[in-house]
């Protein structure tokens, strides 16, 4: 059974940093795209950043600097590094595999709740 | 960055109704445009990927079309475990942007 579940969710003063954990099961983290989906409170769903299976990284242009995407294949877990966080980083933050050939995001997590306030 | 834009942002519909949505792209995604269904405090759920193929285990009242720009989702008869929120996605390029959704509600 596929199952992917974040973690490190919290409550975060503005400028200051938090780490998202993915924790995979089913299948192989580094033999897929893996990606990191927000969605701040009653709005729409945002896309923020991609991991290749080979290990380029993307990000969506307003968390470019200040996250990073990165994978422990030995742990099968995906990450979100955040840092420099602002009040509109506030959201539900998901991972989510790509097929990568172009097609959905076919496995998701439950999310993680990030807030980014003083 | 290609932008998806979705009309209505909300409806109003009565168990049985035909239902249909659109999501229009800025630029041309080819057939690359996913559905997905999201219920209050759930993940996203994919119901459609590549324009028109329904994901597995999705009933078949649901039902896409669309290619280049234009995409269409329909409902044909609205089921009371319909009501959520519907988001479009293109996965043509990077960034792999998302509509703003459409909540279909209870008349």
């Amino acid at each position: 059974e596929v199952q992917l579940v974040e973690s490190g969710g919290g409550l975060v003063q503005p400028g200051g940093s938090l780490r998202l954990s993915c924790a995979v099961s089913g299948f192989t983290v580094r033999s897929n795209y893996m990606n990191w989906v927000r969605q701040a409170p009653g709005k729409g769903l945002e896309w923020v950043s991609i991991i290749y299976s080979g290990g380029a990284t993307y990000y969506t242009d307003s968390v470019k600097g200040r996250f990073i995407i990165s994978r422990d294949n030995s742990k099968n877990t995906l990450y979100l590094q955040m840092n420099s966080l602002r009040a509109e980083d506030t959201a539900v933050y998901y991972c989510a595999r790509d097929d990568g050939q172009g097609g959905p995001f076919d496995y998701w997590g439950q999310g993680t709740l990030v807030t980014v306030s003083s | 960055d290609t932008q998806m834009t979705q009309s209505p942002s909300s409806l109003s519909a009565s168990v049985g109704d035909r239902v249909t949505i659109t999501c229009r792209a800025s630029q041309s995604v080819s057939n690359y445009l996913n559905w997905y269904q999201q219920k209050p405090g759930k993940a996203p759920k994919i119901l459609i990927y590549s324009a028109s193929s329904l994901q597995s285990g999705v009933p078949s009242r649901f039902s896409a079309s669309g290619s280049g720009t234009d995409f269409t989702l329909t409902i044909s008869s609205l089921q009371p475990e319909d009501f959520a929120t519907y988001h479009c996605q293109q996965s043509y390029n990077i960034p792999r942007t998302f509509g703003q959704g459409t909540k279909v509600e209870i008349k």
